[in-house]
């Protein structure tokens, strides 16, 4: 089955820096790779997807990129703020077929003052 | 609309006892995930459900875990007995189309199983 794999585990980044996260993923049929975010106590809520007919999606400060040779994608974030700080989950599935996402570990996301 | 709604919230309960998560998806969904979430392990997928029906429970740790959805409105997950080691936050997810919308989870209920 799907395996997906995330890093760092922990970032720490300044106020005002960037940010990103990678992820692989190992069955090349994935075709949807959404991103959550999960504020200390609370749920996971979206962020943001891609589907694998593009190579990159931006909603202000975010972006995510998508490398479908190497299986491989990432979040961006810029000008990061205080209310960046959070756990983030990167997840592939294969639209049309099992509709399983498959998150992987998460990223503990420290934005420094 | 009110959510995804789980409850209880907390529990605490001691080894060998039965437990019973709830969950009421968001009204119109018809799919219905449990997910476990542990530091070491992440979120991992438990179960899910297509229009009540279970399609995927391979992800269920072992015999003492399970998943019913006998409506639309309404899902049940039960681990019985329980284990210390099924302390963890469990929590349950709703979507239109299974992965063409995004995921709604609920806020989830902590277990701790002494």
């Amino acid at each position: 089955g799907e395996n997906v794999e995330q890093h760092p585990s922990t970032l720490s980044v300044q106020e005002g820096d960037s940010a990103v996260i990678k992820c692989t993923y190992s069955d090349s049929a994935s075709n949807y790779f959404p991103w959550y975010k999960q504020e200390l106590g609370k749920r996971p809520q979206l962020i943001i997807d891609i589907r694998s007919n593009v190579g990159e999606k931006k909603d202000q400060r975010i972006a995510v990129t998508l490398n479908k040779t190497a299986k491989h994608f990432s979040l961006h974030i810029t000008e990061t703020q205080p209310e960046d700080s959070a756990v983030y989950f990167c997840a592939a599935s294969i639209m049309n077929r099992d509709d399983k996402i498959i998150f992987g570990k998460g990223t503990r996301l420290h934005i420094l003052p | 609309d009110a959510g995804v709604i789980q409850s209880p919230r907390h529990e605490v309960t001691e080894m060998g006892q039965e437990v019973t998560l709830r969950c009421k998806p968001i009204s119109g969904h018809d799919y219905l995930f449990w997910y476990r979430q542990t530091m070491m392990r992440g979120l991992e997928l438990l179960i899910y459900f297509n229009n009540n029906v279970p399609i995927d429970d391979s992800g269920m740790p072992e015999d003492r875990f399970s998943a019913k959805m006998p409506n639309a409105s309404f899902s049940t997950l039960k681990i019985q007995p329980s284990e210390p080691r099924d302390s963890a936050v469990y929590f349950c997810a709703s979507s239109w189309t299974g992965t063409h919308s995004p995921l709604h989870f609920g806020n989830g209920t902590r277990l701790t199983v002494t």
